[in-house]
């Protein structure tokens, strides 16, 4: 089975500024997808990023990139200039190919402060 | 597009008693889940459907539990008899095509059982 770990429970980062959240996962699989929701407190899920396994390249969407480290089972999720609406809970979640379902970490809870 | 409804957003019963929830999908979904979100952790996944048919049931406490997906669209989970600890937010989400991996969230009915 699958298990994802996010090891910072709480992150805070001043408006503007960079903040790196952190993610390993163990699995015994080859090829996979590694995603980042964010869940702001109104409480709906949204898809910030997603990685494939397969691919050597980082993601990027905007001011949000990954750094995938596929050997160290490492997946981090680097916000730049962060916003006041970049706080939210962040889940790192994991799913194998072809399972089509997504196993989470606990998720950490980041605040920008003004 | 709408997104993914649910309803009620919030309930509150006593242990023992009977609770359903209800899940609208994005219109042209095919795949539906139910995540259950328990305070201070990632959503775990309870069940998924492709169409009406359950494909993973695996996580569902089904002597509790039970959910279905008449006709292919609307899903409701129901809880009989609810215990305290099924206290938690209640998440559905869908996928058009889960080879895209790419799953859209409603807001959550959140449960409290006392």
């Amino acid at each position: 089975a699958q298990t994802v770990t996010q090891s910072q429970p709480e992150m805070s980062v001043q408006e503007a500024e960079t903040v790196t959240l952190s993610c390993t996962y163990d699995t015994s699989e080859n090829n996979y997808y590694l995603f980042w929701y964010k869940q702001p407190p109104s409480r709906q899920m949204i898809l910030v990023i997603r990685q494939e396994a397969y691919k050597q390249q980082n993601a990027t969407e905007n001011r949000f990139s990954v750094n995938f480290q596929k050997a160290a089972k490492s997946f981090s999720l680097k916000i730049s200039d962060s916003q006041l609406g970049d706080t939210a809970m962040y889940f790192c979640a994991f799913s194998g190919a072809g399972s089509y379902q997504l196993t989470f970490g606990k998720g950490t809870k980041l605040s920008v402060i003004p | 597009e709408a997104g993914v409804a649910q309803s009620p957003r919030y309930k509150i019963i006593e242990k023992r008693q009977s609770v359903a929830f209800w899940c609208n999908p994005i219109s042209g979904h095919a795949t539906l889940y139910w995540y259950q979100q328990i305070l201070g952790q990632g959503p775990k996944l309870l069940i998924q459907f492709q169409n009406n048919g359950v494909v993973d049931d695996s996580q569902l406490p089904k002597d509790r539990f039970s959910a279905e997906r008449l006709k292919g669209v609307d899903s409701t989970l129901k809880i009989q008899p609810a215990k305290l600890e099924d206290s938690a937010v209640y998440l559905c989400a869908s996928s058009l095509d889960p080879q895209t991996y790419e799953q859209y969230f409603g807001p959550g009915t959140r449960l409290t059982v006392t």
